[in-house]
Protein backbone atom coordinates (compact mmCIF):
# COMPACT_ATOMS: atom_id res chain seq x y z
CA UNK A 1 0.00 0.00 0.00
CA UNK A 2 3.12 2.32 -0.91
CA UNK A 3 1.48 6.17 -1.71
CA UNK A 4 4.35 7.32 -3.39
CA UNK A 5 6.86 4.93 -4.87
CA UNK A 6 10.18 5.49 -6.55
CA UNK A 7 12.58 3.27 -8.90
CA UNK A 8 15.09 2.58 -8.84
CA UNK A 9 16.44 2.80 -4.82
CA UNK A 10 19.92 3.47 -6.03
CA UNK A 11 21.34 4.30 -9.45
CA UNK A 12 25.00 4.09 -10.25
CA UNK A 13 25.95 5.15 -13.71
CA UNK A 14 28.95 6.55 -15.75
CA UNK A 15 29.34 10.21 -16.92
CA UNK A 16 27.51 11.16 -20.70
CA UNK A 17 24.87 8.07 -20.19
CA UNK A 18 20.84 8.59 -19.94
CA UNK A 19 19.03 7.75 -17.15
CA UNK A 20 15.13 7.79 -16.03
CA UNK A 21 14.25 7.78 -12.70
CA UNK A 22 10.07 7.09 -12.17
CA UNK A 23 7.38 7.69 -10.10
CA UNK A 24 3.97 6.33 -9.05
CA UNK A 25 1.33 7.40 -6.72
CA UNK A 26 -1.50 5.87 -5.51
CA UNK A 27 -3.16 8.30 -3.22
CA UNK A 28 -5.72 10.11 -6.26
CA UNK A 29 -3.28 12.98 -6.43
CA UNK A 30 -3.74 15.55 -9.34
CA UNK A 31 -0.16 16.99 -9.07
CA UNK A 32 2.97 15.52 -8.88
CA UNK A 33 6.80 16.75 -8.52
CA UNK A 34 10.05 16.63 -8.32
CA UNK A 35 12.38 17.58 -5.42
CA UNK A 36 16.80 17.15 -5.72
CA UNK A 37 18.36 17.15 -2.13
CA UNK A 38 22.15 17.92 -2.83
CA UNK A 39 24.98 16.16 -0.85
CA UNK A 40 24.44 19.18 1.68
CA UNK A 41 20.97 18.09 2.49
CA UNK A 42 19.49 21.20 0.77
CA UNK A 43 16.33 20.87 -0.81
CA UNK A 44 14.74 22.26 -3.97
CA UNK A 45 12.16 21.61 -6.59
CA UNK A 46 12.49 20.76 -9.65
CA UNK A 47 9.64 20.40 -11.68
CA UNK A 48 5.56 19.85 -10.73
CA UNK A 49 2.93 18.68 -13.28
CA UNK A 50 -1.09 19.13 -12.90
CA UNK A 51 -3.16 16.53 -14.77
CA UNK A 52 -0.15 16.12 -16.83
CA UNK A 53 0.59 19.88 -17.35
CA UNK A 54 3.90 21.28 -16.16
CA UNK A 55 3.09 24.06 -13.59
CA UNK A 56 6.14 24.89 -12.35
CA UNK A 57 9.60 24.73 -14.07
CA UNK A 58 12.66 26.17 -12.24
CA UNK A 59 15.66 26.72 -13.50
CA UNK A 60 17.11 23.50 -14.09
CA UNK A 61 19.81 22.15 -17.28
CA UNK A 62 17.48 21.30 -20.13
CA UNK A 63 19.66 17.82 -20.11
CA UNK A 64 16.26 17.05 -17.40
CA UNK A 65 12.71 16.47 -19.03
CA UNK A 66 10.14 15.33 -16.82
CA UNK A 67 7.29 13.21 -18.56
CA UNK A 68 4.39 12.42 -16.98
CA UNK A 69 1.98 9.93 -19.21
CA UNK A 70 -0.86 10.40 -16.30
CA UNK A 71 -1.66 12.06 -13.52
CA UNK A 72 -0.41 9.20 -11.24
CA UNK A 73 2.57 9.11 -12.55
CA UNK A 74 6.23 11.34 -13.01
CA UNK A 75 9.14 10.19 -14.50
CA UNK A 76 12.52 12.30 -14.83
CA UNK A 77 14.95 11.68 -17.96
CA UNK A 78 18.01 13.27 -17.26
CA UNK A 79 20.30 13.28 -20.72
CA UNK A 80 24.32 13.29 -20.63
CA UNK A 81 24.99 12.43 -17.32
CA UNK A 82 27.46 14.84 -15.19
CA UNK A 83 29.14 14.58 -11.69
CA UNK A 84 26.80 17.55 -10.36
CA UNK A 85 24.29 15.45 -11.05
CA UNK A 86 24.73 13.03 -8.18
CA UNK A 87 22.16 13.79 -5.69
CA UNK A 88 19.00 12.30 -4.00
CA UNK A 89 15.80 12.80 -6.03
CA UNK A 90 12.55 12.84 -4.29
CA UNK A 91 9.50 12.76 -5.71
CA UNK A 92 6.33 14.17 -4.03
CA UNK A 93 2.61 14.15 -5.09
CA UNK A 94 -0.54 16.28 -3.84
CA UNK A 95 -4.38 17.51 -4.51
CA UNK A 96 -3.78 20.63 -6.33
CA UNK A 97 -4.14 23.51 -3.54
CA UNK A 98 -4.88 26.86 -5.50
CA UNK A 99 -4.82 29.76 -2.73
CA UNK A 100 -4.63 27.03 0.01
CA UNK A 101 -2.36 23.83 1.18
CA UNK A 102 -3.02 20.42 0.54
CA UNK A 103 0.18 18.06 1.97
CA UNK A 104 2.95 17.05 0.02
CA UNK A 105 3.70 13.18 0.66
CA UNK A 106 6.84 12.34 -0.91
CA UNK A 107 8.70 8.70 -2.04
CA UNK A 108 11.98 7.06 -0.60
CA UNK A 109 14.01 8.80 -2.85
CA UNK A 110 16.60 7.62 -5.72
CA UNK A 111 20.06 7.91 -4.70
CA UNK A 112 21.62 9.16 -8.27
CA UNK A 113 26.26 8.58 -8.42
CA UNK A 114 27.17 9.46 -11.70
CA UNK A 115 30.79 8.34 -11.84
CA UNK B 1 11.76 36.43 -3.28
CA UNK B 2 11.08 33.59 -0.96
CA UNK B 3 13.55 32.28 1.27
CA UNK B 4 13.97 30.28 4.63
CA UNK B 5 16.70 30.38 6.87
CA UNK B 6 17.19 27.28 8.76
CA UNK B 7 19.95 27.54 11.91
CA UNK B 8 22.85 25.60 10.65
CA UNK B 9 23.57 22.04 12.15
CA UNK B 10 23.80 19.43 13.51
CA UNK B 11 22.38 19.67 16.76
CA UNK B 12 23.27 17.10 19.31
CA UNK B 13 21.35 16.40 22.41
CA UNK B 14 20.76 13.67 25.68
CA UNK B 15 17.50 12.14 25.78
CA UNK B 16 15.23 14.17 27.46
CA UNK B 17 16.37 17.86 26.81
CA UNK B 18 14.69 20.61 25.63
CA UNK B 19 15.32 21.15 21.97
CA UNK B 20 14.84 24.93 20.13
CA UNK B 21 15.61 24.70 15.83
CA UNK B 22 15.03 28.17 14.73
CA UNK B 23 13.23 28.83 11.01
CA UNK B 24 12.75 32.37 9.95
CA UNK B 25 11.99 33.39 6.63
CA UNK B 26 11.24 36.03 4.00
CA UNK B 27 8.32 36.18 1.83
CA UNK B 28 6.44 37.76 -0.53
CA UNK B 29 2.45 37.85 0.38
CA UNK B 30 0.99 35.72 3.51
CA UNK B 31 3.01 32.32 3.24
CA UNK B 32 2.07 28.79 5.22
CA UNK B 33 4.33 27.53 7.24
CA UNK B 34 5.73 24.08 7.95
CA UNK B 35 8.52 21.36 9.30
CA UNK B 36 8.74 18.46 8.00
CA UNK B 37 11.22 15.53 9.06
CA UNK B 38 13.50 13.38 7.10
CA UNK B 39 13.98 9.69 9.12
CA UNK B 40 17.30 8.38 7.95
CA UNK B 41 16.72 6.51 4.42
CA UNK B 42 13.43 7.89 4.22
CA UNK B 43 11.62 10.64 2.38
CA UNK B 44 10.13 13.52 4.02
CA UNK B 45 7.03 13.68 6.03
CA UNK B 46 5.29 16.55 7.29
CA UNK B 47 5.32 17.22 10.88
CA UNK B 48 3.16 20.34 11.61
CA UNK B 49 1.93 23.16 10.00
CA UNK B 50 0.71 27.26 10.73
CA UNK B 51 -1.25 28.76 7.95
CA UNK B 52 -1.70 32.62 9.70
CA UNK B 53 -0.32 34.34 12.45
CA UNK B 54 -0.15 33.06 15.84
CA UNK B 55 -1.26 29.84 14.78
CA UNK B 56 0.55 27.00 16.44
CA UNK B 57 1.17 23.68 14.90
CA UNK B 58 1.85 20.52 17.02
CA UNK B 59 2.42 17.12 16.37
CA UNK B 60 4.67 14.05 18.29
CA UNK B 61 5.56 16.28 21.06
CA UNK B 62 6.43 19.01 18.33
CA UNK B 63 5.50 22.87 18.16
CA UNK B 64 5.92 25.73 16.46
CA UNK B 65 3.95 29.04 16.35
CA UNK B 66 3.77 31.14 13.20
CA UNK B 67 5.25 34.70 14.20
CA UNK B 68 4.41 37.54 11.95
CA UNK B 69 6.10 40.04 13.96
CA UNK B 70 9.42 38.28 13.77
CA UNK B 71 8.86 36.13 10.79
CA UNK B 72 9.75 33.07 12.35
CA UNK B 73 8.70 29.62 12.96
CA UNK B 74 10.88 28.10 15.72
CA UNK B 75 10.52 24.33 16.41
CA UNK B 76 10.16 22.97 20.34
CA UNK B 77 10.28 19.77 21.94
CA UNK B 78 10.27 19.54 25.45
CA UNK B 79 11.83 16.70 25.86
CA UNK B 80 13.38 14.36 23.16
CA UNK B 81 14.30 10.94 22.48
CA UNK B 82 16.70 9.18 20.71
CA UNK B 83 13.94 8.16 17.86
CA UNK B 84 13.65 11.76 17.04
CA UNK B 85 17.00 11.79 15.58
CA UNK B 86 16.33 12.90 12.02
CA UNK B 87 16.93 16.47 9.67
CA UNK B 88 14.43 18.70 9.95
CA UNK B 89 13.29 21.02 7.38
CA UNK B 90 11.63 24.08 7.67
CA UNK B 91 9.49 25.53 4.47
CA UNK B 92 6.87 27.73 3.00
CA UNK B 93 4.41 27.94 0.60
CA UNK B 94 2.83 31.33 -0.51
CA UNK B 95 -0.49 31.17 -1.78
CA UNK B 96 -1.49 30.83 -5.23
CA UNK B 97 1.76 28.94 -5.79
CA UNK B 98 2.51 25.18 -5.76
CA UNK B 99 6.06 25.49 -4.53
CA UNK B 100 7.00 24.28 -1.45
CA UNK B 101 10.72 26.18 -0.32
CA UNK B 102 12.89 25.04 1.95
CA UNK B 103 15.79 25.78 4.48
CA UNK B 104 18.94 23.70 4.48
CA UNK B 105 17.72 21.18 6.71
CA UNK B 106 18.89 20.72 10.16
CA UNK B 107 20.15 17.53 11.33
CA UNK B 108 19.34 16.45 15.21
CA UNK B 109 21.09 13.61 16.91
CA UNK B 110 19.72 12.55 20.43
CA UNK B 111 21.96 10.25 22.30
CA UNK B 112 20.86 7.97 25.29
Amino acid sequence: DTAVSQTPKYLVTQMGNDKSIKCEQNLGHDTMYWYKQDSKKFLKIMFSYNNKELIINETVPNRFSPKSPDKAHLNLHINSLELGDSAVYFCASSLLSGGGYNEQFFGPGTRLTVL
Amino acid sequence: GNSVTQMEGPVTLSEEAFLTINCTYTATGYPSLFWYVQYPGEGLQLLLKATKADDKGSNKGFEATYRKETTSFHLEKGSVQVSDSAVYFCALKVGGSEKLVFGKGTKLTVNP
